[in-house]
């Protein structure tokens, strides 16, 4: 009850295209978090979010915290080849404060 | 001036080996944390500090052993090597609710 289902697993997407990958649960959290990994290095955060509805962007990037604080969806404008990566979404639990994360979309962007 | 730093990056060791890994950070939080990220990429948190105090140790074996001796530093002891625990170690840090991770120590166990 407590995992985050994130999907699409991967994605194959041109250059220039719109991307759009999300995260649900069964749980509510108090924090949705949004992170880029890049090839051999650790997970960097791209956007937090900390109140239900809450629509915030960074550059290209857009996240949302769901209405029922039991998802989160990223989205990506104009893809470009450095957004290879997996994203990885995280929540974090309001019962003990612990942090879930999702299984990771992989992206894959060809020029 | 990296925020959460670990070493070494690469730790190649023979099976039966204790191996330690370290993790240090410099933002001032209070909270630490070891993730393990298999070969799926699937990150599984495996424990947590805060303020010297461990307060989630999730169902790892007690092979692994995390300690902290003072609020920047959070160690990982491994001890008698598995070739299971081959894999990507993730130190990382939080003052309230974001996590900021180091950049990884890929261990194989041989």
């Amino acid at each position: 009850g407590q995992q985050l289902n994130q999907s699409p697993q991967s994605m194959f997407i041109q250059e220039g295209e719109d991307v759009s990958m999300n995260c649900t649960s069964s749980s509510i959290f108090n924090t949705w978090l949004w992170y880029k990994q890049d090839p051999g290095e650790g997970p960097v955060l791209l956007i937090a979010l900390y109140k239900a509805g809450e629509l915030t962007s960074n550059g290209r990037l857009t996240a949302q915290f769901g209405i029922t604080r039991k998802d989160s969806f990223l989205n990506i404008s104009a893809s470009i080849p450095s957004d290879v990566g997996i994203y990885f979404c995280a929540g974090q639990l309001p019962t003990n404060n612990d942090m879930r994360f999702g299984a990771g979309t992989r992206l894959t962007v060809k020029p | 001036d990296t925020a959460v730093s670990q070493t070494p990056k690469y730790l190649v060791t023979q099976m039966g080996n204790d191996k330690s890994i370290k993790c240090e950070q410099n933002l001032g939080h209070d909270t630490m944390y070891w993730y393990k990220q298999d070969s799926k990429k699937f990150l599984k948190i495996m424990f947590s500090y805060n303020n010297k105090e461990l307060i989630i140790n999730e169902t790892v074996p007690n092979r692994f052993s995390p300690k902290s001796p003072d609020k920047a530093h959070l160690n990982l002891h491994i001890n008698s090597l598995e070739l299971g625990d081959s894999a990507v170690y993730f130190c990382a840090s939080s003052q309230i609710e974001t996590q900021y991770f180091g950049p990884g120590t890929r261990l194989l166990v041989l």
